[in-house]
């Protein structure tokens, strides 16, 4: 079965504050992708990061990094010094070439960054 | 270049009638997928296409609900006899051929409201 939980429905900071969304996910596959999509008050969902299962490698892209640990099945995003245009629900998803394309989604993080 | 595409962006309909939701992928994704997206909900996978067939329509909710592709391109989502709770933000996504760790770009998504 494949699975994404996001147990933090909703995480308020002030600006410049450091934050951390966290991600687990289940898969029996032993290759697989994760994602993370960021979804302004515009409504679109925005592409952020994809990261392979054999790739565990940590990726930092200007503010934001991530956080690939296989051995606890995590995929967590950090966004360093928050901005107020850092407020959005981000998701975190899950595919892989057993899933029938299908990508599965956890329930999002809702991020309100306080001036 | 365009990005997805969908229409209308905001609809407003009386329980009972029927709605189109259209949605135009970006030239050339093979992959085009629809999901639901409630109020301060995560997104619910409601179908895929792989060219102009569906293999996966697990995630339909109902007989009321059904999707078609022409062409390898444009998607309609139609819903028979709405009901208010399918007031939701219906959300289309293509994906470029390939295996299965491309990432999906979303459209802006369309506002159903059943009155």
């Amino acid at each position: 079965a494949q699975k994404v939980t996001q147990a933090q429905t909703e995480i308020s900071v002030v600006e410049k504050e450091d934050v951390t969304l966290d991600c687990v996910y289940e898969t029996r596959d032993t290759t697989y992708y994760l994602f993370w999509y960021k979804q302004p008050p515009s409504g679109e969902l925005v592409f952020l990061i994809r990261r392979n299962s054999f790739d565990e490698q940590n990726e930092i892209s200007g503010r934001y990094s991530w956080n690939f640990q296989k051995s606890t099945s995590s995929f967590n995003f950090t966004i360093t010094a928050s901005q107020v245009v850092d407020s959005a629900v981000y998701f975190c998803a899950l595919t892989g070439p057993n899933t029938g394309n299908q990508f599965y989604f956890g329930t999002g993080t809702s991020l309100t960054v306080i001036p | 270049g365009a990005g997805v595409s969908q229409s209308p962006s905001n609809k407003v309909t009386e329980k009972g009638k029927d709605v189109e939701l259209r949605c135009d992928p970006i030239s050339g994704h093979t992959a085009l997928y629809w999901y639901r997206q409630s109020l301060g909900q995560g997104l619910e996978f409601l179908i895929y296409f792989q060219g102009n067939s569906a293999p996966d329509k697990s995630g339909l909710p109902s007989d009321r609900f059904s999707a078609e592709r022409t062409g390898g391109s444009v998607s309609t989502l139609t819903i028979q006899r709405t009901q208010q709770e399918d007031s939701a933000v219906y959300l289309c996504a293509s994906k470029p051929p390939g295996q299965g760790h491309n990432e999906q770009f979303f459209g802006p998504g369309t506002r159903l409201t059943v009155l």
